[in-house]
């Protein structure tokens, strides 16, 4: 069974830039969390979409946006690139969604120059 | 606000010791996750405990969950190199404001055994 799969796995942007992140759940799962991992911050909620929607949202500014297609599939995107969202971009499946056990995918390292 | 505490962040152990992470949580959530991260890699999921007094073993790492306490521990028998790594415990956000849920982290324990 494939686990989750992220594209791109490394990316260097300059600031104000856009990016867009790309992450397929295991097959069957319905729920995608995004999650950023920085060393200071640590690991911090982004979103997490079910069946196309977006039940819930994280504490960031409104640059982070996302969505999620038909086939489960999922995008983000942060535009206008600054410094500080250099970090790991992970994406996680679940079955039910919500709080509950996720599978990490091996994550997007984004670099803003 | 929903804090997740571990400690110690930072742990060297000799191979064949013993040692205990600790994760001390502020919800009400009665589920408590258990992660393994090896460098630039990503998170494996270790533990799933589900009820307070769950208690879960692989291995050499064993995790409990005492609810009443909001206290997990991950407990590590006699130590090899192939257990370096961090580790994060996570809690559901769930019952946090009423949103539909997302796992809020721990700062992680970075554990190094050395030989």
């Amino acid at each position: 069974k494939a686990g989750v799969t992220q594209t791109p796995r490394y990316l260097i942007k300059t600031r104000g830039q856009q990016v867009t992140l790309s992450c397929s759940p295991i097959s069957g799962h319905r729920s995608v969390s995004w999650y950023q991992q920085t060393p200071g911050q640590g690991l911090q909620f982004l979103f997490e979409y079910f069946s196309e929607t977006q039940r819930n949202k994280g504490n960031f500014p409104g640059r982070f946006s996302g969505r999620q297609f038909s086939n489960s599939r999922s995008e983000m995107n942060v535009s206008t690139l600054e410094l500080g969202d250099s970090a790991l971009y992970l994406c996680a499946s679940s079955l039910l969604g919500g709080a509950g056990e996720l599978f990490f995918g091996e994550g997007s390292r984004l670099t803003v120059l | 606000e929903l804090k997740v505490e571990q400690n110690p962040l930072f742990l060297s152990m000799q191979e064949g010791k013993n040692y205990t992470i600790y994760c001390n949580y502020s919800t009400t959530s009665d589920r408590l996750y258990w992660y393994r991260q090896d460098p630039g890699k990503s998170l494996e999921s270790l533990f799933v405990l589900l009820s307070n007094g769950a208690v879960k073993q692989e291995g050499r790492l064993m995790a409990s969950l005492d609810t009443k306490a909001r206290l997990s521990t991950l407990h590590i028998t006699a130590a090899v190199h192939d257990l370096s790594a961090t580790y994060f415990c996570a809690v559901d956000g769930f019952t946090y404001g009423g949103s539909q849920g997302n796992l809020i982290f721990g700062k992680g324990t970075k554990l190094s055994v050395k030989p």
